[in-house]
């Protein structure tokens, strides 16, 4: 099992679209849980940390459920320049280190 | 936020040269450097994780002779790809660690590599 999955995607959505990514962690010592975005030949940004009573910024909401260890990313009223690949990161407990999901990547149509 | 800066941003070499790629955190000391590599169309992959000051840790698969890290700062950390070959040719990117463990990492813009 990989210490991170993602959605494979890619999400094809239309601008006002509201649209979910899921991610599965295998560690269950993990402690820190984060999204980040990564434009295309970019480096990855971060989004957002996700806390264990969730948390909200603007459109975005990250929820994470430990029990289930899956992390998700809600983004509401999206827009063109939401389009990227999504980056579920999970710290996974050994010195600390994160490790990144494959990614998901979201296109945003007019 | 902090900023991480790569250098080169790309670089083009021949098979069997080696190159290096440095990393500095600009406006923070950073306790802890990550190098990562990214295929086309793939995530980032962990290669080595360094503390300033002591050797790297290398991710399992990743040879240590081949990528050479040095953390000689607490601003700086280099890459050297030796010997490289066309299968090298990626997306190099640097990550750099303040304080806590577990903190947020700041990345530097990446270095794109081709082996000809």
């Amino acid at each position: 099992r990989k210490e991170v999955e993602q959605d494979p995607g890619p999400f094809n959505v239309p601008e006002g679209a509201t649209v979910a990514f899921n991610c599965t962690y295998s560690n269950s010592a993990s402690q820190s849980f984060f999204w980040y975005r990564q434009d295309c030949r970019k480096e990855p940004k971060l989004l957002m940390s996700v806390y264990s009573s969730g948390n909200e910024d603007g459109r975005f909401t990250a929820q994470l459920n430990r029990a289930s260890q899956y992390i998700s990313l809600l983004i509401r009223d999206s827009k063109l320049s939401d389009s990227a690949t999504y980056l579920c990161v999970v710290n996974i407990g050994r010195n600390n280190d994160m490790r990144f999901g494959a990614g998901t990547r979201l296109t945003v149509k007019p | 936020g902090a900023v991480v800066s790569q250098h080169p941003s790309w670089v083009i070499c021949k098979s069997g040269t080696s190159v290096k790629i440095e990393c500095r955190s600009l406006d923070f000391q950073a306790t802890t450097m990550f190098w990562y590599r990214q295929f086309p169309k793939q995530s980032l992959m962990l290669m080595a994780t360094s503390n300033e000051g002591s050797k790297a840790t290398y991710e399992q698969g990743v040879e240590k002779d081949k990528f050479l890290i040095n953390h000689a700062s607490l601003t700086l950390s280099t890459l050297t790809v030796t010997s490289a070959h066309p299968e090298d040719s990626s997306f190099y990117i640097c990550s750099a660690r303040g304080g806590l463990a577990g903190g947020e990492q700041y990345f530097g813009p990446g270095t794109r590599l081709t082996v000809t």
